[in-house]
């Protein structure tokens, strides 16, 4: 069983779309993660949800709407795709500060 | 605000020889440190981490950091390489509470040359 899954792996899209990328972990964590991993590599965290309560809204913009169902849960909704969003989405889950993260295998979104 | 420095955007290096990949770190309180490795189109995997207590940790694949306070560094080394080790490595640093955020460097990648 894959700890934290994300779908869809790959994700093309025209300008302007809107999407959604899915992410579950059944670790049984309290808090989950997006980050956004550009083209060179730089790794930057954009929500985090504990217990389904938004507690990290970093600068984002507001095209970008997380939403958590359930606190296995953690959806990234992306409205008027722009191309500066081509980019890995990861979602990750812990369990607390000495624990780390657990990572999902990523989501490469291409927006032409 | 915690940051994190990775000097070294690549670092190439002959199978079987010794590497350091350098993390140095900026907080105004104490810290988690974390090593994550990256293989290609893959996640992140964690390599090894520091809490408290014994500078030195060890982690998966060989790999060991030391935390050093005074520099505050905590550089990631392996004694030998493989070509299987060639992959991105990042240093993060965490200063733990109520959200937990953790702080990426920019990465550094070790390339492992036969």
């Amino acid at each position: 069983d894959t700890a934290v899954s994300q779908t869809p792996k790959y994700l093309v899209t025209q300008m302007g779309n809107d999407k959604s990328i899915k992410c579950e972990q059944n670790l049984g964590h309290d808090t989950m993660y997006w980050y956004k991993q550009d083209s060179k590599k730089f790794l930057k965290i954009m929500f985090s949800y504990n217990n389904k309560e938004l507690i990290i809204n970093e600068t984002v913009p507001n095209r970008f709407s997380p939403k958590s169902p359930d606190k296995a849960h953690l959806n990234l909704h992306i409205n008027s795709l722009e191309l500066g969003d081509s980019a890995v989405y990861f979602c990750a889950s812990s369990q607390g500060g000495d624990y780390g993260y657990t990572f999902g295998s990523g989501t490469r979104l291409t927006v032409v | 605000a915690q940051s994190v420095t990775q000097l070294d955007s690549q670092v190439p290096v002959f199978e079987e020889a010794p590497v350091e990949l350098r993390c140095n770190y900026s907080s105004s309180v104490s810290v988690y440190l974390f090593w994550y490795v990256q293989y290609p189109n893959q996640g992140l995997q964690l390599l090894l981490k520091y809490l408290s207590g014994s500078t030195l940790v060890k982690g998966i694949n060989g790999f060991e950091a030391e935390f050093n306070k005074s520099q505050t560094s905590f550089h990631l080394r392996k004694p030998s390489v493989h070509i299987s080790d060639t992959a991105e490595y990042f240093c993060a640093v965490s200063e733990g509470g109520a959200t937990n955020k953790l702080i990426f460097g920019t990465g550094t990648l070790l390339a492992v040359q036969p």
